[in-house]
């Protein structure tokens, strides 16, 4: 089992939809937890930070469930320029602090 | 701020050559990273330096990878011989040092073996 899974995708959606991805983590004692944007042909970005009490940035909104171990990340109304490839990533302090990335969810807004 | 520096952006090359790829980290950062992507995939963890000791290795093709971050500022990744498999784009990223930081990467080199 992989350490970090997502659903590769794609993901087409009109502009103004809402679309949820979600991201599971096989190791319980993964402790934080981060949503990247990577463009296509440049390099992955913070998108944000996810907390246990779940957070809201604008039009996105990362929840965490540690019982079921998953992440999800939600956009409400979707732009054109949303589209982009979502990278889950999780740390591990195992020795030296880790950061494992997933495969990505490919998201395509159409207009 | 600068951001992370790598250089160079594009890299072809036959099998069996070698390669190396260069990154400097954004000042004052002590963590250092090299990621392998391969195209569909995210990015995989080759090594992972602190200062300029190696605190991660575990995922570096050790027989052709070779990774040194002299004075704990510039790092430069070298891979010889190159294989077919080796066509990625390698990242470079860097972090303060400390637990919950964020990550911050170079544009990467995109390597093509052919």
């Amino acid at each position: 089992r992989k350490e970090v899974e997502q659903d590769p995708g794609p993901f087409n959606v009109p502009e103004g939809a809402t679309v949820a991805f979600n991201c599971t983590y096989s190791n319980s004692a993964s402790q934080s937890f981060f949503w990247y944007r990577q463009d296509c042909r440049k390099e992955p970005k913070l998108l944000m930070s996810v907390y246990s009490s779940g957070n809201e940035d604008g039009r996105f909104t990362a929840q965490l469930n540690r019982a079921s171990q998953y992440i999800s990340l939600l956009i409400r109304d979707s732009k054109l320029s949303d589209s982009a490839t979502y990278l889950c990533v999780v740390t591990l302090t195992s020795g030296t602090y880790k950061y494992i990335f997933g495969t990505g969810t490919r998201l395509k807004v159409l207009a | 701020e600068a951001g992370v520096a790598q250089s160079p952006r594009y890299k072809i090359i036959e099998k069996r050559q070698s390669v190396a790829f260069w990154c400097n980290p954004i000042s004052g950062h002590a963590t250092l990273y090299w990621y392998q992507q391969i195209l569909g995939q995210g990015p995989k963890l080759l090594i992972q330096f602190q200062n300029n000791g190696v605190v991660d290795d575990s995922q570096l093709p050790k027989d052709r990878f070779s990774a040194e971050r002299l004075k704990g500022v510039d790092s430069t990744l070298k891979i010889q011989p190159a294989k077919l498999e080796d066509s990625a784009v390698y990242l470079c990223a860097s972090s303060l040092g400390a637990q919950l930081e964020k990550l911050f990467f170079g544009s990467g080199t995109q390597l093509s073996v052919l």
